[in-house]
């Protein structure tokens, strides 16, 4: 199984361009979140989703938006980039609630210039 | 406001001694808890998962406990080694779903 797959590994946005950074996982998992890591920081939210077609804001929301039409993909949508927005940004997936691993992709560097 | 909080933020320990790393919550009602490890510039490998039923977790030289009353969790290293030098995360499933990240120790084994 390939798990959850980022794409792309690395990308440079002017101000103001947009860009989709794209998660896919083969586990038929139910949930998917996404996060961003700033240099020396932990993990933030951005937006997670329990389920196709069910999506909800996390801690950073901010300049992002997702969709989740079916249960392999999670796009994360960035409008408007902004230097702020330069990080690290993780995807996950687990089965669900309680009992359940969540496993992570390769991440997305990402640098707003 | 639900958070999950490792102390210390660094800790350098010399070769072969035994560790604890400790990760705090502050609501009880949680699904699991999960810690990672982090190698620098790379993505998150998943060490332990601890069930909300679970009072530990073991694999290997790693040894994870769970007391939920407290919202407390260790992850106990014994005999370290160089290569356990990497960033440990701690992070919780509540019951909104949500699965909160801690903002790490970063852990050094001294030679």
């Amino acid at each position: 199984n390939a798990g959850v797959t980022q794409t792309p590994k690395f990308r440079i946005l002017k101000i103001g361009q947009s860009m989709t950074l794209q998660c896919t996982q083969d586990m038929n998992h139910n949930y998917m979140y996404w996060y961003r890591q700033d240099p020396g920081m932990g993990l933030k939210l951005i937006y997670y989703s329990v389920g196709a077609g069910i999506t909800d804001k996390g801690e950073v929301p901010n300049g992002y938006n997702v969709s989740r039409s079916t249960t392999e993909d999670f796009p994360l949508r960035l409008e408007l980039a902004a230097p702020s927005q330069t990080s690290v940004y993780f995807c996950a997936s687990s089965a669900g609630r309680g009992n359940t691993e969540a496993f992570f992709g390769q991440g997305t560097r990402l640098t707003v210039v | 406001k639900q958070e999950v909080t490792q102390i210390p933020a660094a800790l350098s320990v010399p070769e072969g001694e035994n560790l604890v790393l400790n990760c705090s919550f502050t609501d009880s009602a949680i699904y699991n808890l999960q810690w990672f490890r982090q190698d620098p510039g790379k993505g998150l490998t998943s060490l332990l998962l601890i069930q909300s039923s679970q009072r530990e977790q073991t694999s290997g030289r790693l040894n994870a406990s769970l007391d939920k009353s407290s919202g407390r969790s260790t992850l106990y290293i014994a005999a370290s080694q160089p290569g356990d030098s990497a960033t440990y995360l701690c992070a919780v499933v509540f019951g909104n779903e949500k699965l909160t990240f801690g903002t790490g120790t970063r852990l050094t084994i001294i030679p």
